[in-house]
């Protein structure tokens, strides 16, 4: 059982558009959420983070919203740029185990 | 070389055979990590250390044993490797365990079992 799902396993979007990933997640104990970006043959590198007590949190052109009701998060680039094509995950950290579960990843690319 | 950093980066072993991936780290951070990723998967969890000498279990410990002598290494070995146990191998390293505390990840190891 999942407990973080990002359906769409690849977006393709164009230069200077917005880019909307999206993660749903099961597991009522998440009280963190959290984004990483990877590229080929490197390790996964944080880019942005939410508290379970925001809606909104916003860091340059990266935005993540979270919508508790829903269980969805979703992670807006605007705009978005093609350095910005990579593989993006979603994270929940559990209040209890204290651990990160990963959603299974969306590759984004962004097109000249 | 600062940072952290994994050996091999890529692997071909045989089913039955004892495998070791190194992970080193130099920030002195007191928790590391090991995943694996998957396709469909993500990266799940496989053993952690909050220190030298503390290990726990992670979501996918079965066939993996880990140990941690020095804050800097936290060696992941495989006793019998499995077909399954084919994957990339992510060690990653904190100040603290999660939440506000960033988990920086290593290159990846590759890892194929024939």
């Amino acid at each position: 059982d999942q407990q973080v799902k990002q359906n769409s396993p690849s977006l393709s979007v164009q230069e200077g558009r917005i880019s909307i990933l999206n993660c749903d997640y099961t597991n009522s104990m998440f009280d963190y959420f959290l984004w990483y970006k990877k590229y080929p043959a490197e390790g996964p590198t944080f880019l942005i983070s939410i508290s379970s007590i925001k809606d909104k949190n916003e860091d340059g052109r990266f935005t993540v919203f979270l919508n508790k009701s829903a269980k969805h998060l979703s992670l807006h680039i605007v705009p978005s740029q093609p350095g910005d094509s990579a593989v993006y995950f979603c994270a929940g950290i559990d209040g209890s185990a204290r651990q990160l579960t990963f959603g299974s990843g969306t590759q984004l690319t962004v097109l000249p | 070389d600062a940072g952290i950093t994994q050996s091999p980066r890529y692997k071909i072993t045989e089913t039955g055979r004892q495998v070791t991936l190194m992970c080193h780290q130099t920030w002195s951070h007191s928790y590391m990590f090991w995943y694996r990723q998957d396709l469909g998967h993500g990266l799940r969890l496989i053993y952690y250390s909050a220190a030298a000498d503390i290990t726990d279990k992670g979501e996918v410990p079965d066939g993996y044993v880990v140990s941690r002598s020095k804050t800097e290494n936290f060696p992941l070995t495989l006793e019998s490797a499995t077909r399954s146990q084919t994957s990339v191998y992510f060690c990653a390293s904190s100040d603290g365990y999660v939440g506000n505390n960033e988990q920086f990840f290593g290159p990846g190891t590759r890892l194929t079992v024939l």
